[in-house]
């Protein structure tokens, strides 16, 4: 099993600030990555597919980047909105896995 | 609008059954493959089990092989997840996500498949406690 590594495990910022947050695989994935952002007592909401396709909907601060075992989720400009978990999951190979999470705080 | 609901969670004692069911709407249920993926109080997500659109193709976590099953009808825009012998770590919140799929064309030959959980429901909440 693919096993996926976020850092940092937590992070604060503070409004207009770039972030970036790195997702490091067990083994090489290609661009099966996608990011997701998740809110308390919310469901997950997809941001990022493929590595660096920006979903649907998804303000265009968030970019994803990397190939192979390392990426990259990264907020341009910190909105308050922002402030959430996000999580790395491959979609290589059965089973899907996620990283344990990146909570971003607001400092 | 594009939608899954999820019912049947519960407090349900160590060694007891539940049946968890999602309702899909807003788009062609019988296109998708499905998920279940679930989130520990306070802890992260795990993918539980996923199903393809016809059901000729089901996988399981290690975690819950043998003890969960995940089903669904089409002519009820249904996905389903039978839990048996329930454990306390089965505590959880659980939910069932639409795996969205795009098609790249490969350099070469071929295509690349991504695949990726775009639309999730809010969640129903497992205990399992004596």
């Amino acid at each position: 099993d693919i096993q996926m590594t976020q850092s940092p495990s937590s992070l604060s910022a503070s409004v207009g600030d770039r972030v970036t947050i790195t997702c490091r695989a067990s083994q090489s994935i290609s661009s099966y990555l996608n990011w997701y952002q998740q809110k308390p007592g919310k469901a997950p909401k997809l941001l990022i597919y493929a590595a660096s396709s920006l979903q649907s909907g998804v303000p265009s601060r968030f970019s994803g980047s990397g190939s192979g075992t390392d990426f990259t989720l990264t907020i341009s400009s910190l909105q308050p909105e922002d402030f959430a978990t996000y999580y790395c999951q491959q979609s290589y190979s059965t089973p899907p896995s996620f990283g344990q999470g990146t909570r971003l705080e607001i400092k | 609008e594009v939608q899954l609901v999820e019912s049947g969670g519960g407090l349900v004692k160590p060694g007891g059954s539940l049946r968890l069911s999602c309702a899909a709407s807003g788009f062609t249920f019988s296109s998708y493959s499905m998920n279940w993926v679930r989130q520990a109080p306070g802890k992260g997500l795990e993918w539980v089990s996923s199903i393809s659109s016809s059901s000729s193709y089901i996988y399981y976590a290690d975690s819950v092989k043998g003890r969960f099953t995940i089903s669904r009808d089409n002519a009820k825009n249904s996905l389903y997840l039978q839990m048996n012998s329930l454990r306390a770590e089965d505590t959880a919140v659980y939910y069932c996500a639409r795996e969205g799929i795009v098609v790249v064309p490969a350099a070469m030959d071929g295509y690349y498949y991504y695949y990726y959980m775009d639309v999730w429901g809010k969640g129903t909440t497992v205990t399992v406690s004596s």
